[in-house]
């Protein structure tokens, strides 16, 4: 049982070089979450996915996109890098049941922009 | 979404009770208050959550009073492996589209450091 998967775990860029953040879950969760945390702070929602086919910024939304690709995935994609998006992204599913709404989160994407 | 306020550490001893309280004065209505714990280089992970009065799981209570203004999470006879970063999120479950959905709010959590 995978839970979330992200990938890649590591990656530097370029200031100005694009990339994706991968991001698939197979707990057939409805909603998903992308956020960032930056050294020694707390979890900082970027955008979240509600159900399939829907996205909605979150905290800090600015410099980044989405897009739900189906269920199971969720990419979060950086058009033109900057230093100050050097931090950790999380990528999370949820789902209610009994009564209880528990996120589970991937192992991280550690990004650095030089 | 309401603002959380916990200590920034706490310190233990193993085999000793931990209690970390989570002031969130402008709690709404319909907010949940849920507990996470984050390990170094790790994701967080789910430990509890609760409404009001008191839920108790097989890692932790949650005590929550009548006024729902502050929480405080019960770890019983910790080990050296609890010592990690315990988040306090408050927030609503909205409903959309038949699923439900939390915008969960991450504050700076509280370091505990567990001695041997």
């Amino acid at each position: 049982n995978a839970g979330v998967t992200q990938t890649p775990k590591f990656q530097v860029l370029k200031t100005g070089q694009s990339m994706t953040l991968q991001c698939a879950q197979d707990m057939n969760h409805n909603s998903m979450y992308w956020y960032r945390q930056d050294p020694g702070m707390g979890l900082r929602l970027i955008y979240y996915s509600a159900s399939e086919g829907t996205t909605d910024k979150g905290e800090v939304p600015n410099g980044y996109n989405v897009s739900r690709l189906n269920k199971r995935e969720f990419s979060l994609r950086l058009e033109s890098a900057a230093p100050s998006q050097t931090s950790v992204y999380f990528c999370a599913s949820s789902e209610r049941s009994s009564g209880v709404t528990e996120a589970f989160f991937g192992q991280g994407t550690r990004l650095t922009v030089v | 979404l309401a603002k959380t306020t916990q200590p920034i550490s706490m310190d233990s001893y193993e085999g000793q009770e931990v209690n970390i309280t989570c002031s969130h004065n402008n709690i709404a209505t319909n907010d949940y208050i849920t507990w996470y714990q984050q390990f170094p280089s790790q994701g967080p992970r789910f430990i509890i959550q609760g409404y009001k009065t008191k839920v108790t799981n097989e890692v932790a209570s949650l005590f929550i009073p009548a006024d729902r203004k502050s929480s405080t999470l019960s770890l019983p006879r910790v080990s050296l492996s609890d010592t990690a970063v315990y988040y306090c999120l408050v927030g609503g479950y909205f409903n959309a589209g038949g699923t439900s959905y939390g915008k969960l709010t991450f504050g700076q959590g509280t370091i505990l450091t567990v001695h041997p």
